[in-house]
This record gives structure tokens, C-alpha cells and sequence, in this order.
């Protein structure tokens, strides 16, 4: 049972809008920073998000970040086959002295 | 090249131990936290364990709290976990990685297997 909930499960065609949902607490989300990183099948997770809402160098603005109070979610438009993928959300616990990461959500492109 | 290489990682009874290593190339290791994060197999990401630039302060998930301990050598731009009392739960790819902001850098990964 992670601390972080996402929905195990996303999809859509090529072209459409999907969003990833991340909700969290006061102790997380809440206070802290979220990140959100893809991970390809077979592969190292790499950084999508970080600050909430800033993409790193390379990351395609079709990939959109936002946080309210307890919640944070991440936006793919203009979906594409090569984003399949598992998509994680991560944040430091203020209460666990830890990083948390969401259970992590599969997202297949149909 | 900019990277992080894992290695020992191996197959190991429960209530054994193992150390693993993350050498550390074409970036300024000595400014960075170092995290491990593990994967069990066809499992999500679980943050394992940090530790600042200078090595002077760590922490630890729950579950591996007081049986693994986390240490870096930046003058050999090389961090380490050594994990002790392992158990069956234990199991799974360990990656070393640094995320700062814009900047985010993971190893390949090296498997632990803890089973008799």
C-alpha cells in the first residue's frame, strides 16, 4: 500500500489527452515538491517533472505538470505510441523523513 | 560519458549479507544526495535509502531501517549499500540514482536475489 495513490491503470488513443492523478497528504504533497518519472519497459526510470510543473531539458511539452493541496497530476496531449509506459509520482514525506513514490501507473496507448 | 554503474548485486540466502556499489562518472558526485530505489520484479519503484554530499547525513525507509546502511567515498566517486539480515522481501533490482532539480542520472540496475 504505498502512501502516494495513482490509479494502476490509464489509456487512450493516439492524439487524445490523458492524465495521471497522484493524491497524497499534508505531509507530502502537501508541503514538498512532486516529481513524476517514466519508466520504459526493461529500463531505468527517467525524470519527466520535477518542481511540480518544470520539465527537464528534452521532455517534450506535450508533458504537463500541476499540484493542488494534496493532489498532483500529470497531463500527456497529443498522445503517442512510445509514451506506453509506467509513469511514477515521487515527493519527500515530511513525517517519514523519507521519499514516497506512488504505486505507479501503467498507461497504454491503444 | 555521465553515468552511475551498479555492480554486486548476486543470489544470497536470507539472513545473509551483500554490498553493493554505484561508481560514479562525468559528473561532480562529491555535490550530490545519492538515493537507492528498488524494484522488486514486475513491482513499482520503492525509495530505499539517502544520503547528502558529504556523507554526514542518511535516511532510510522503515522497512530496511537498522539493517542496511548507506556510505559514500567521494574520492573514489562511489557509493555503497551494504545490506545485512536479508530477507526474501529484499529481492529485487537496486538502482543508484541523484535527481537535483533539473538534473536526474540512474544506473542500469543490479539484481539482488534472496532466496536459499
Amino acid at each position: 500500500q504505498s502512501v502516494l495513490t495513482q490509479p494502476p491503470s490509464a489509456s487512450g488513443t493516439p492524439g487524445q489527452r490523458v492524465t495521471i492523478s497522484c493524491s497524497g497528504s499534508s505531509s507530502n504533497i502537501g508541503s514538498n515538491y512532486v516529481y513524476w518519472y517514466q519508466q520504459l519497459p526493461g529500463t531505468a526510470p527517467k525524470l519527466l517533472m520535477y518542481n511540480n510543473n518544470q520539465r527537464p531539458s528534452g521532455v517534450p511539452d506535450r508533458f504537463s505538470g500541476s499540484k493542488s493541496g494534496t493532489s498532483a497530476s500529470l497531463a500527456i496531449s497529443g498522445l503517442r505510441s512510445e509514451d506506453e509506459a509506467d509513469y511514477y509520482c515521487a515527493v519527500w514525506d515530511d513525517s517519514l523523513s523519507g521519499v514516497v513514490f506512488g504505486g505507479g501507473t501503467k498507461l497504454t496507448v491503444l | 560519458e555521465v553515468q552511475l554503474v551498479e555492480s554486486g548485486g548476486g543470489l544470497v540466502q536470507p539472513g545473509g549479507s551483500l554490498r553493493l556499489s554505484c561508481a560514479a562518472s562525468g559528473f561532480a558526485f562529491s555535490r550530490y544526495w545519492m538515493h537507492w530505489v528498488r524494484q522488486a520484479p514486475g513491482k513499482g519503484l520503492v525509495w530505499v535509502s539517502r544520503i547528502n554530499s558529504d556523507g554526514s547525513t542518511t535516511n532510510y525507509a522503515d522497512s530496511v531501517k537498522g539493517r542496511f546502511t548507506i556510505s559514500r567515498d567521494n574520492a573514489k566517486n562511489t557509493l555503497y549499500l551494504q545490506m545485512n539480515s536479508l530477507r526474501a522481501e529484499d529481492t529485487a533490482v537496486y538502482y543508484c540514482a541523484t535527481t537535483e532539480g533539473a538534473f536526474d542520472l540512474w544506473g542500469q540496475g543490479t539484481m539482488v536475489t534472496v532466496s536459499s
